[in-house]
């Protein structure tokens, strides 16, 4: 079955710091995958994806993942955080449906 | 286009009434989602459509919930006998229907039950 783990629940950085959100997956084939970021009260946007190809893909905002097959992993990176990044992250694979794991929630300190 | 948008953004009612969410997709998009989604938690599968037809809907709904999309285009979300479990964020989303794209949000309808 389907199904996508975000181990950590919070993360707290401080504004310029480097981020790294963890994702593994599970999945029989080669999966779909996605990263999505939610603002309070709001609807998801789409940040990045992964199809084929190139394991490490380029999103919005600045933010970059690496797609590892050995370790079914899809970790979200940025370099440098700033302030408005704080909001929670959802990693989703999609088989037909979307599968979401239980999120990230970024805090940022000035 | 201006993207998937849902109508009420936010709706009170007390238990026992029935509620009716619109979801509007991206006009193209043959796909359309509903997840439903509670405070600390990922967005959880309700059901979805491809067109009109409605291919999947999640074991975990009660029969108190139905969902129609009648000519494959706007999908309504129905929810009767409400009960305070039911309070959540109630999001529609749609996609052209291929494994290898994304899904577009709409903003989200917030229920409370009281």
């Amino acid at each position: 079955a389907q199904s996508v783990t975000q181990p950590d629940i919070h993360i707290t950085v401080s504004e310029g710091a480097s981020l790294e959100l963890r994702c593994n997956y599970s999945y029989g084939a080669t999966p779909y995958l996605f990263w999505y970021v939610q603002s309070p009260g709001q609807g998801l946007q789409l940040l990045l994806k992964y199809f084929s190809g190139d394991t490490l893909v380029q999103g919005i905002k600045g933010f970059e993942a690496e797609f590892k097959r050995s370790q079914s992993s899809f970790n979200l990176r940025k370099p440098s955080v700033h302030w408005s990044d704080a909001a929670e992250y959802f990693c989703a694979v999609t088989f037909n449906k979307f599968y979401f794991g239980s999120g990230t929630k970024l805090n940022v300190k000035p | 286009d201006t993207g998937v948008s849902q109508d009420p953004r936010h709706k009170i009612t007390k238990r026992g009434q029935n509620v009716t969410f619109r979801c509007d997709p991206i006009s193209e998009h043959n796909r359309l989602y509903w997840y439903r989604q509670t405070l600390g938690q990922g967005p959880e599968f309700l059901t979805y459509f491809q067109n009109e037809a409605q291919l999947e809907k999640s074991r975990l709904l009660s029969d108190r919930f139905s969902a129609e999309r009648p000519k494959g285009s706007f999908s309504t979300l129905e929810i009767q006998r409400t009960e305070q479990g039911d309070s959540a964020m109630y999001l529609c989303a749609s996609s052209l229907g291929t494994l290898n794209t994304e899904a577009f949000f709409g903003q989200g309808t917030r229920l409370t039950v009281v």
